[in-house]
């Protein structure tokens, strides 16, 4: 069972440069989320899904855009990437997050736009 | 202003010492608390789940305590490892949303 995962790893992007952060579940859960984590502050929601074909914006979503045609998939677009965009970006999961349920988190992705 | 506070930001102790961990929050109407452990370069992991009528719960050589009243949460850990290493993170949920603290940054040392 891989759980939540996140492609790529680490990334490098000029200024204007866009990319896709990839996140994929194999849970079954309906709900899934994009946060972005910056040095010294808590998690920040970016977007979030509470099913295929179901996506709303979450504290932060100006510069990003998501999209959830699958279950299992949940990718993070940047279209013009900005230095204040540089952060690690987390993606989660949950089965049912108003019973309790925690989030499990991927493993994150390391971007760094210059 | 965040609505979750922890304190200390970093705390640095030797291997088998015991350690008491802060969270403050202001999050309304309270759902539930939960500690997170984050591992350097990996996502947050769940340790612990309160809700407004525990007072404290255990998961091995972790103890999360809640007092709803002050709002007010501690995650202390017993006989400290160095694999206890990590950033642990207070969450407290208010209906639909999530509130993340900024961290603490616990060093265990040998």
């Amino acid at each position: 069972n891989a759980g939540v995962t996140q492609t790529p790893k680490f990334r490098i992007l000029k200024i204007g440069q866009s990319m896709t952060l990839q996140c994929t579940q194999d849970m079954n859960h309906n709900y899934m989320y994009w946060y972005r984590q910056d040095p010294g502050m808590g998690l920040k929601l970016i977007y979030y899904s509470v099913g295929a074909g179901i996506t709303d914006k979450g504290e932060v979503p100006n510069g990003y855009n998501v999209s959830r045609s699958t279950t299992e998939d949940f990718p993070l677009r940047l279209e013009l990437a900005a230095p204040s965009q540089t952060s690690v970006y987390f993606c989660a999961s949950s089965y049912d997050p108003g019973q309790g349920e925690g989030y499990t988190f991927g493993s994150g992705t390391r971007l760094t736009v210059v | 202003k965040n609505q979750v506070e922890q304190s200390p930001q970093s705390l640095i102790i030797l291997e088998g010492k015991n350690c008491t961990l802060q969270c403050n929050y202001t999050v309304s109407p309270f759902s539930n608390l939960r500690w997170y452990k984050q591992d350097t370069g990996r996502g947050p992991v769940s340790l612990t789940i309160m809700t407004f009528s525990e007072n404290t719960k255990s998961n091995g050589r972790y103890t999360a305590t809640l007092d709803a009243d002050t709002k007010q949460s501690s995650l202390h850990i017993t006989a400290s490892q160095l694999s206890d290493s990590a950033s642990y993170i207070c969450v407290v949920r208010a209906n639909n949303d999530m509130r993340f603290g900024a961290g603490t940054r616990l060093t265990v040392k040998p």
